[in-house]
């Protein structure tokens, strides 16, 4: 049973405009979320995070946007930029599972010049 | 910044043979997390540690043990390498005081 869903498995976009990646998860418990991205043969990296009490969090060119009725949650990349290709993993956590991340499919980002 | 280092990049094993896949961090972190990576399943959980000798399944737990002598060495032991645990291992570290993980640069293993 799959908490945590991202049912793009690709996405391509034109350098400048904006990259748009859904996450949409099951459990209401979840508390945090956070989106990390991941270059081949190298370990993911942590992006952006946002809080359950929140629906917005900025920094940069990456918003990150929550919307808990809908159980759903999207990352925002304006302006794209090649060196933004990648894949990219929404992961939430349970406040009282020590830390544990579940993480969703990923989403392979391609960004053209 | 926090390193976490796994010691090998690049692993081809046999069939039943024994496996040791090592994680090293430098930033006292309590909690050490091993996932895999596989196309169109994303990060799966396998074992996780709270603190040294201390360990608790994750999802996928079947195939593997681990070890926590230590707090900055997580290591995990594939106890009789199958070929569908060819996959991609990644280890990641945390701090009490904040949700991040650091994750290593992973371990490739193919095991034929």
């Amino acid at each position: 049973d799959q908490q945590v869903k991202q049912n793009s498995p690709s996405l391509s976009v034109q350098e400048g405009r904006i990259s748009i990646l859904n996450c949409d998860y099951t459990n209401s418990m979840f508390d945090y979320f956070l989106w990390y991205k991941k270059y081949p043969a190298e370990g993911p990296t942590f992006l952006i995070s946002i809080s359950s009490i929140k629906d917005k969090n900025e920094d940069g060119r990456f918003t990150v946007f929550l919307n808990k009725s809908a159980k759903h949650l999207s990352l925002h990349i304006v302006p794209s930029q090649p060196g933004d290709s990648a894949v990219y993993f929404c992961a939430a956590s349970l406040y009282n599972q020590g830390g544990k991340l579940i993480f969703g499919q990923g989403t392979e980002l391609s960004v053209k010049p | 910044d926090v390193k976490v280092t796994q010691s090998s990049r690049y692993l081809v094993k046999r069939t039943g043979e024994k496996v040791f896949l090592e994680c090293v961090q430098d930033m006292d972190h309590e909690n050490m997390f091993w996932y895999r990576q596989d196309p169109g399943l994303g990060l799966r959980l396998i074992y996780f540690s709270y603190d040294v000798k201390m360990k608790e399944k994750g999802d996928i737990p079947e195939g593997y043990s681990v070890s926590r002598e230590k707090k900055e060495r997580f290591s995990l032991i594939l106890e009789s390498a199958s070929t569908n645990q060819t996959s991609m291992y990644l280890c990641a570290s945390m701090g009490r005081e904040n949700y991040g993980y650091t994750f290593g640069s992973g371990t490739r293993l193919t095991v034929v």
